[in-house]
Protein backbone atom coordinates (compact mmCIF):
# COMPACT_ATOMS: atom_id res chain seq x y z
CA UNK A 1 0.00 0.00 0.00
CA UNK A 2 2.03 2.96 -1.41
CA UNK A 3 1.70 6.14 0.77
CA UNK A 4 1.87 9.40 -0.88
CA UNK A 5 4.65 9.39 -3.60
CA UNK A 6 6.34 12.59 -4.12
CA UNK A 7 9.11 13.82 -6.43
CA UNK A 8 11.86 14.76 -6.96
CA UNK A 9 13.28 14.12 -3.76
CA UNK A 10 15.76 17.68 -4.15
CA UNK A 11 15.34 20.21 -7.15
CA UNK A 12 17.65 22.89 -7.73
CA UNK A 13 17.20 25.48 -9.86
CA UNK A 14 18.46 28.75 -10.77
CA UNK A 15 16.58 32.12 -10.27
CA UNK A 16 14.25 32.66 -13.31
CA UNK A 17 13.55 29.18 -14.32
CA UNK A 18 10.64 27.18 -13.44
CA UNK A 19 10.08 24.12 -10.80
CA UNK A 20 7.38 21.42 -11.14
CA UNK A 21 6.69 19.43 -8.17
CA UNK A 22 4.88 15.98 -8.54
CA UNK A 23 2.70 13.92 -5.49
CA UNK A 24 0.70 10.82 -5.94
CA UNK A 25 -2.01 10.39 -3.45
CA UNK A 26 -2.77 7.35 -1.66
CA UNK A 27 -3.92 4.64 -3.54
CA UNK A 28 -7.85 5.61 -3.41
CA UNK A 29 -7.75 9.17 -2.60
CA UNK A 30 -9.10 12.07 -4.54
CA UNK A 31 -8.19 14.97 -2.43
CA UNK A 32 -4.32 16.52 -2.12
CA UNK A 33 -3.31 19.06 -0.16
CA UNK A 34 0.12 21.54 -0.73
CA UNK A 35 2.22 22.79 2.38
CA UNK A 36 5.31 25.06 2.43
CA UNK A 37 8.06 24.55 5.04
CA UNK A 38 10.62 27.93 4.73
CA UNK A 39 13.84 26.94 6.67
CA UNK A 40 12.82 26.83 10.70
CA UNK A 41 9.30 27.76 10.00
CA UNK A 42 5.93 25.92 10.61
CA UNK A 43 3.66 24.02 7.51
CA UNK A 44 1.81 26.80 5.48
CA UNK A 45 -1.09 25.11 3.47
CA UNK A 46 -0.94 26.54 0.19
CA UNK A 47 -3.71 24.93 -1.83
CA UNK A 48 -6.25 22.04 -1.65
CA UNK A 49 -7.68 19.89 -4.98
CA UNK A 50 -9.87 17.38 -5.72
CA UNK A 51 -9.01 15.64 -9.58
CA UNK A 52 -9.77 18.13 -11.93
CA UNK A 53 -10.48 20.76 -9.38
CA UNK A 54 -8.94 23.47 -7.16
CA UNK A 55 -10.88 24.06 -4.16
CA UNK A 56 -9.63 26.25 -1.79
CA UNK A 57 -5.97 28.21 -2.76
CA UNK A 58 -6.21 31.06 -0.45
CA UNK A 59 -2.41 29.67 0.95
CA UNK A 60 -1.18 30.20 -2.89
CA UNK A 61 1.09 33.33 -3.53
CA UNK A 62 -0.92 35.44 -5.89
CA UNK A 63 1.79 35.47 -8.77
CA UNK A 64 4.29 32.61 -10.62
CA UNK A 65 2.35 29.61 -8.88
CA UNK A 66 -0.01 27.27 -9.45
CA UNK A 67 -1.40 23.62 -9.13
CA UNK A 68 -3.54 20.81 -10.70
CA UNK A 69 -4.52 17.26 -10.35
CA UNK A 70 -5.30 16.08 -13.45
CA UNK A 71 -8.02 13.39 -13.69
CA UNK A 72 -4.72 11.18 -15.10
CA UNK A 73 -1.57 11.50 -13.35
CA UNK A 74 0.09 13.16 -10.43
CA UNK A 75 -0.52 16.60 -9.05
CA UNK A 76 1.88 19.31 -10.20
CA UNK A 77 3.06 22.26 -8.45
CA UNK A 78 4.66 24.75 -10.56
CA UNK A 79 6.46 27.84 -9.59
CA UNK A 80 7.33 29.62 -12.44
CA UNK A 81 10.15 32.17 -12.61
CA UNK A 82 11.77 30.80 -9.61
CA UNK A 83 13.43 33.00 -6.90
CA UNK A 84 15.70 32.47 -3.69
CA UNK A 85 12.64 33.14 -1.48
CA UNK A 86 11.26 30.17 -3.06
CA UNK A 87 13.53 27.91 -1.59
CA UNK A 88 11.85 25.43 0.84
CA UNK A 89 10.50 22.30 1.38
CA UNK A 90 7.08 21.26 -0.08
CA UNK A 91 5.43 18.83 1.21
CA UNK A 92 1.94 17.05 -0.36
CA UNK A 93 -0.57 15.23 1.98
CA UNK A 94 -3.97 13.03 0.84
CA UNK A 95 -6.30 12.80 3.68
CA UNK A 96 -8.09 9.74 4.59
CA UNK A 97 -9.77 8.31 7.62
CA UNK A 98 -6.75 8.78 9.60
CA UNK A 99 -6.24 12.83 8.71
CA UNK A 100 -3.62 13.17 6.47
CA UNK A 101 -0.54 11.08 5.05
CA UNK A 102 2.01 13.18 4.21
CA UNK A 103 4.78 12.75 1.50
CA UNK A 104 8.47 13.13 2.02
CA UNK A 105 8.91 16.34 0.71
CA UNK A 106 10.67 18.45 -2.18
CA UNK A 107 13.16 20.36 -1.03
CA UNK A 108 13.39 23.12 -3.67
CA UNK A 109 16.95 25.27 -3.85
CA UNK A 110 17.28 28.44 -5.62
CA UNK A 111 20.59 29.19 -6.58
CA UNK B 1 -4.48 30.80 11.96
CA UNK B 2 -3.36 27.75 14.34
CA UNK B 3 -6.37 26.92 16.83
CA UNK B 4 -3.98 25.05 19.28
CA UNK B 5 -0.77 26.60 21.15
CA UNK B 6 1.89 24.48 22.14
CA UNK B 7 4.95 25.10 24.06
CA UNK B 8 7.81 25.77 22.15
CA UNK B 9 10.07 23.79 23.34
CA UNK B 10 10.90 20.46 25.74
CA UNK B 11 13.70 18.48 26.72
CA UNK B 12 13.21 14.94 27.87
CA UNK B 13 15.96 12.35 29.18
CA UNK B 14 16.11 9.06 27.18
CA UNK B 15 13.86 6.10 29.04
CA UNK B 16 11.78 8.59 30.66
CA UNK B 17 7.92 9.72 29.60
CA UNK B 18 7.52 12.80 27.62
CA UNK B 19 4.76 14.52 28.50
CA UNK B 20 3.63 17.01 25.63
CA UNK B 21 0.89 19.69 26.42
CA UNK B 22 -1.70 21.20 24.12
CA UNK B 23 -3.94 24.01 24.14
CA UNK B 24 -7.10 24.28 22.68
CA UNK B 25 -9.55 25.85 24.67
CA UNK B 26 -11.79 27.13 21.44
CA UNK B 27 -12.45 23.42 20.23
CA UNK B 28 -15.93 22.70 18.83
CA UNK B 29 -18.16 19.86 19.74
CA UNK B 30 -17.55 18.08 16.36
CA UNK B 31 -13.47 18.68 16.59
CA UNK B 32 -11.06 15.98 17.14
CA UNK B 33 -7.32 16.37 18.69
CA UNK B 34 -5.02 15.07 16.41
CA UNK B 35 -1.04 14.74 16.45
CA UNK B 36 1.50 14.35 14.32
CA UNK B 37 5.40 15.08 14.78
CA UNK B 38 7.81 15.89 11.84
CA UNK B 39 11.38 14.36 12.70
CA UNK B 40 13.75 16.75 10.53
CA UNK B 41 13.89 16.80 6.94
CA UNK B 42 10.98 14.40 6.96
CA UNK B 43 7.61 14.93 5.68
CA UNK B 44 5.09 15.13 9.15
CA UNK B 45 3.95 11.74 10.76
CA UNK B 46 0.66 10.78 12.05
CA UNK B 47 0.94 9.81 15.53
CA UNK B 48 -2.67 9.63 17.40
CA UNK B 49 -6.07 10.91 17.52
CA UNK B 50 -9.18 11.37 20.05
CA UNK B 51 -12.43 13.17 20.42
CA UNK B 52 -12.88 12.79 24.27
CA UNK B 53 -11.76 9.39 25.76
CA UNK B 54 -7.96 8.75 26.19
CA UNK B 55 -6.65 6.66 23.40
CA UNK B 56 -3.79 4.72 23.30
CA UNK B 57 -1.63 2.85 20.87
CA UNK B 58 1.65 0.89 20.25
CA UNK B 59 3.46 4.76 19.43
CA UNK B 60 1.71 7.24 22.24
CA UNK B 61 -0.78 8.02 24.77
CA UNK B 62 -3.18 10.99 24.02
CA UNK B 63 -4.89 12.44 27.68
CA UNK B 64 -7.93 14.68 27.28
CA UNK B 65 -9.35 16.76 29.48
CA UNK B 66 -13.09 16.49 30.73
CA UNK B 67 -13.74 19.97 29.40
CA UNK B 68 -11.43 19.14 26.11
CA UNK B 69 -9.97 22.15 26.49
CA UNK B 70 -6.39 21.00 26.53
CA UNK B 71 -4.77 17.42 25.78
CA UNK B 72 -1.56 15.65 26.87
CA UNK B 73 0.55 13.32 24.76
CA UNK B 74 2.44 11.17 26.16
CA UNK B 75 5.76 9.40 24.78
CA UNK B 76 6.07 6.67 27.63
CA UNK B 77 9.57 5.92 27.37
CA UNK B 78 11.60 8.30 24.79
CA UNK B 79 14.54 7.34 22.90
CA UNK B 80 16.55 9.45 20.93
CA UNK B 81 14.29 9.20 17.76
CA UNK B 82 11.84 10.48 19.23
CA UNK B 83 13.61 13.92 18.89
CA UNK B 84 11.18 15.88 16.75
CA UNK B 85 8.78 18.89 16.24
CA UNK B 86 5.41 17.73 17.89
CA UNK B 87 2.20 19.36 16.05
CA UNK B 88 -1.06 19.35 17.89
CA UNK B 89 -4.18 20.18 15.44
CA UNK B 90 -7.88 19.99 15.52
CA UNK B 91 -9.98 19.04 12.52
CA UNK B 92 -13.28 17.79 12.52
CA UNK B 93 -13.63 13.65 11.30
CA UNK B 94 -12.49 12.88 7.62
CA UNK B 95 -15.72 12.14 5.82
CA UNK B 96 -14.79 10.41 2.52
CA UNK B 97 -14.81 13.13 -0.07
CA UNK B 98 -15.17 15.70 2.31
CA UNK B 99 -12.44 19.18 2.84
CA UNK B 100 -10.28 18.69 5.39
CA UNK B 101 -7.97 21.77 5.62
CA UNK B 102 -5.85 21.81 7.94
CA UNK B 103 -3.70 25.04 10.03
CA UNK B 104 -0.49 23.73 11.52
CA UNK B 105 1.41 25.78 14.36
CA UNK B 106 5.05 26.26 15.15
CA UNK B 107 4.74 22.63 17.66
CA UNK B 108 7.00 21.50 20.28
CA UNK B 109 10.32 20.87 19.50
CA UNK B 110 11.05 18.29 21.52
CA UNK B 111 15.00 16.86 22.29
CA UNK B 112 15.38 13.45 23.78
CA UNK B 113 18.46 13.65 25.58
CA UNK B 114 20.89 10.92 26.26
Amino acid sequence: NAGVMQNPRHLVRRRGQEARLRCSPMKGHSHVYWYRQLPEEGLKFMVYLQKENIIDESGMPKERFSAEFPKEGPSILRIQQVVRGDSAAYFCASSGDYGYTFGSGTRLTVV
Amino acid sequence: DAKTTQPPSMDCAEGRAANLPCNHSTISGNEYVYWYRQIHSQGPQYIIHGLKNNETNEMASLIITEDRKSSTLILPHATLRDTAVYYCIVRPYPVSGGYQKVTFGTGTKLQVIP
